[in-house]
């Protein structure tokens, strides 16, 4: 079965501090992985993919097929980072995006 | 470019009543994709659909229908709602791949949101 899964559901740090979204997935086939955000009062919008291989907003994340995880990172969280991130797979067996449950970020300062 | 537009962005509906929700996609995207959004659940698949076709289908009562037109505009109906189906639907498109199919990426709509009392 195709699925994403985002273990959890709200993560609170503080500015400064190391952050790490995880995203697991299980898929038969060559993945691609992608990371959407949605800040407060704005619509989803994608972060980044992992063919990209680029840091957006400082954030970077890695395929790594052996732990099937996609986990989102950044050194140093910043209050604007704090939103609502959700980890998708596209299935090119069924043509779908498929997203996980989504992780609440929270960025004290 | 302009943006997905979905309209209309808030609709306060009471039980047993239908609705439709429209969404523009952005223009030269074929593919438009419908996705429910509740805080418990997350955004589920509802639908996609690409040149007038439905091409893909979630896991959805028969309540939940939709349609696409030749100008890729996009329209979902929900007939005899019930106070579950309150939440915000989000409509997305996708541009074409290289090789003509989905590149995956989707650009999405502020979203309708829909109480039901």
């Amino acid at each position: 079965a195709q699925r994403v899964t985002q273990p959890e559901k709200l993560l609170s740090v503080f500015k400064g501090a190391p952050v790490e979204l995880k995203c697991n997935y299980s898929y038969s086939g060559s993945p691609e992985l992608f990371w959407y955000v949605q800040y407060s009062r704005q619509r989803l919008q994608l972060l980044l993919r992992h063919i990209s291989r680029e840091s957006i907003k400082g954030f970077t994340a890695d395929l790594n097929k052996g732990e099937t995880s996609f986990h989102l990172k950044k050194p140093f969280a910043q209050e604007e980072d704090s939103a609502m991130y959700y980890c998708a797979l596209y299935s090119y067996n069924t043509d779908k995006l498929i997203f996980g449950t989504g992780t609440r970020l929270q960025v004290f300062p | 470019k302009a943006g997905v537009t979905q309209t209309p962005r808030y609709l306060i509906k009471t039980r047993g009543q239908q609705v439709t929700l429209s969404c523009s996609p952005i223009s030269g995207h074929r593919s438009v994709s419908w996705y429910q959004q509740t805080p418990g659940q997350g955004l589920q698949f509802l639908f996609e659909y690409f040149s007038e076709t439905q091409r893909n289908k979630g896991n959805f009562p028969g309540r939940f229908s939709g349609r696409q037109f030749s100008n890729s505009r996009s329209e979902m109906n929900v007939s005899t709602l019930e106070l579950g189906d309150s939440a915000l639907y989000l409509c997305a498109s996708s541009p074409p791949g290289l090789a003509g199919g989905d590149t995956g990426e989707l650009f999405f709509g502020e979203g309708s949101r829909l109480t039901v009392l």
